[in-house]
């Protein structure tokens, strides 16, 4: 089943502006990820954050967590073109074995 | 170093034939993954191992078998291949089910016509 909605589904900003994503999610689970995919590419891990976590920092990328409403945002601060890429929450649902349920992405382009 | 490869990266074939897709890592994970990536970006978990043993197994057709040899490879064998089978497939590693982080290999792009 497909368990993350991401919004939104593409955006575009200039270099040094902030990027805010938002992911919800239908179940509980242990832990929310995030990953970032450049064209043509694997997917990369950013970041995770287990369900008893609010908040989360990583370099320039902060992400929050908020069970009770079942979603996270992932920002991004002081963009830079290198950061143009897809982004993707994932969750690893409890009692499932580790499978990641995939949102369908945010394209996000930093322009220069 | 590369922590988890595939290979081919690039796979054309027709209709009907079979194909095998191999996945490597060398992170010294116990479990591994297939995912299926489509057109529209949206990522689906195919199949999981974990130390050699399938623990995932979503609804997908019969056409595909995972082999995992040893615990450092999943192969993903492909028979009677069809036109909707195009996408591109990534193999992933973690250290234990569940447990954080997975690590993804570059992609195989499968093109059926």
């Amino acid at each position: 089943s497909q368990q993350g909605e991401e919004d939104p589904q593409a955006l575009s900003i200039q270099e040094g502006e902030n990027a805010t994503m938002n992911c919800s999610y239908k179940t509980s689970i242990n832990n929310l990820q995030w990953y970032r995919q450049n064209s043509g590419r694997g997917l990369v891990h950013l970041i995770l954050i287990r369900s008893n976590e609010r908040e989360k920092h990583s370099g320039r990328l902060r992400v929050t967590l908020d069970t009770s409403k079942k979603s996270s945002s992932l920002l991004i601060t002081a963009s830079r073109a290198a950061d143009t890429a897809s982004y993707f929450c994932a969750t690893d649902e409890r009692n499932q074995g580790g499978k990641l349920i995939f949102g369908q992405g945010t394209e996000l382009s930093v322009k220069p | 170093d590369t922590a988890v490869s595939q290979t081919p990266k690039y796979l054309v074939t027709q209709m009907g034939n079979d194909k095998s897709i191999k996945c490597e890592q060398n992170l010294g994970h116990d479990t591994m993954y297939w995912y299926k990536q489509d057109s529209k970006k949206f990522l689906k978990i195919m199949f999981s191992y974990n130390n050699k043993e399938l623990i995932i197994n979503e609804t997908v057709p019969n056409r595909f078998s995972p082999k995992s040899p040893d615990k450092a490879h999943l192969n993903l064998h492909i028979n009677s291949l069809e036109l909707g089978d195009s996408a591109v497939y990534f193999c992933a590693s973690s250290q234990l089910a569940g447990r954080g982080e997975q690590y993804f290999g570059p992609g195989t792009r499968l093109t059926v016509t």
